[in-house]
């Protein structure tokens, strides 16, 4: 079955520290690849997408994710956290060949200690 | 563009109303999701159309849940009978093509008492 996976309902950093979130994929297809933050009492924002171009994506506000088709990965880093980076953060899939339906991870609440 | 529009804001209905939530996507866009968002299930897919036509509704919880969409510009979702755990923040998002990102409205937050 296609599912997508967020390890980690919770991750706490200091400022300054690296940020990395997980998310892993299951599929036998080629998925498109997403990560969205949330803030509180908002919508759902896009932070940056993998569509098989290059397998290194960079994002807004200094996150980058990689894609790795071994390891079925699509985790999430920014090398030195902000404390406006506080935020809920979901993966996303997209399955080729899956008329589009678009489905999210758990999420991964990011606590950003001074 | 003024990106997804969903209306209302904020709903308190009591138990066993009808409730109907309302969503405006982005012009031009062919699909257009419903998602429901609680602290318990985080965020579930409920429904979603593809040039106006239901593709997967598997997500849908009951009967009492319908949504509809009868043109490109506009989509409701309808609980009726409502019920308490029905609370939730419900999200509509939009996209064009199967690989493109999906962009989120602003959510109702539904409370059902």
């Amino acid at each position: 079955a296609q599912s997508v996976t967020q390890l980690g309902s919770h991750v706490s950093v200091s400022e300054g520290a690296l940020v990395l979130l997980r998310c892993n994929y299951s599929s036998s297809v080629p998925p498109y690849l997403f990560w969205y933050v949330q803030y509180p009492n908002q919508g759902l924002q896009l932070l940056l997408k993998y569509t098989s171009a290059a397998t290194l994506v960079k994002g807004i506000n200094g996150f980058e994710a990689e894609f790795k088709k071994s390891e079925t990965s699509f985790h999430l880093t920014k090398p030195s956290a902000h404390m406006s980076d506080a935020a809920e953060y979901f993966c996303a899939v997209s399955f080729s060949g899956n008329t589009g339906k678009l489905i999210f991870g758990q999420g991964t609440t990011l606590q950003v200690k001074p | 563009d003024a990106g997804v529009i969903q209306s209302p804001r904020h709903e308190v209905t009591e138990m066993g109303q009808e409730v109907t939530l309302r969503c405006k996507p982005i012009s031009g866009h062919d699909y257009l999701f419903w998602y429901r968002q609680t602290m318990m299930r985080g965020l579930e897919l409920l429904i979603y159309f593809n040039n106006n036509v239901p593709i997967d509704d598997s997500g849908m919880p009951e009967d009492r849940f319908s949504a509809k969409m009868p043109n490109a510009s506009f989509s409701t979702l309808k609980i009726q009978p409502s019920e308490p755990r029905d609370s939730a923040v419900y999200f509509c998002a939009s996209k064009r093509g199967q690989a493109s990102e999906a962009f989120f409205g602003q959510g109702t937050r539904l409370t059902v008492v």
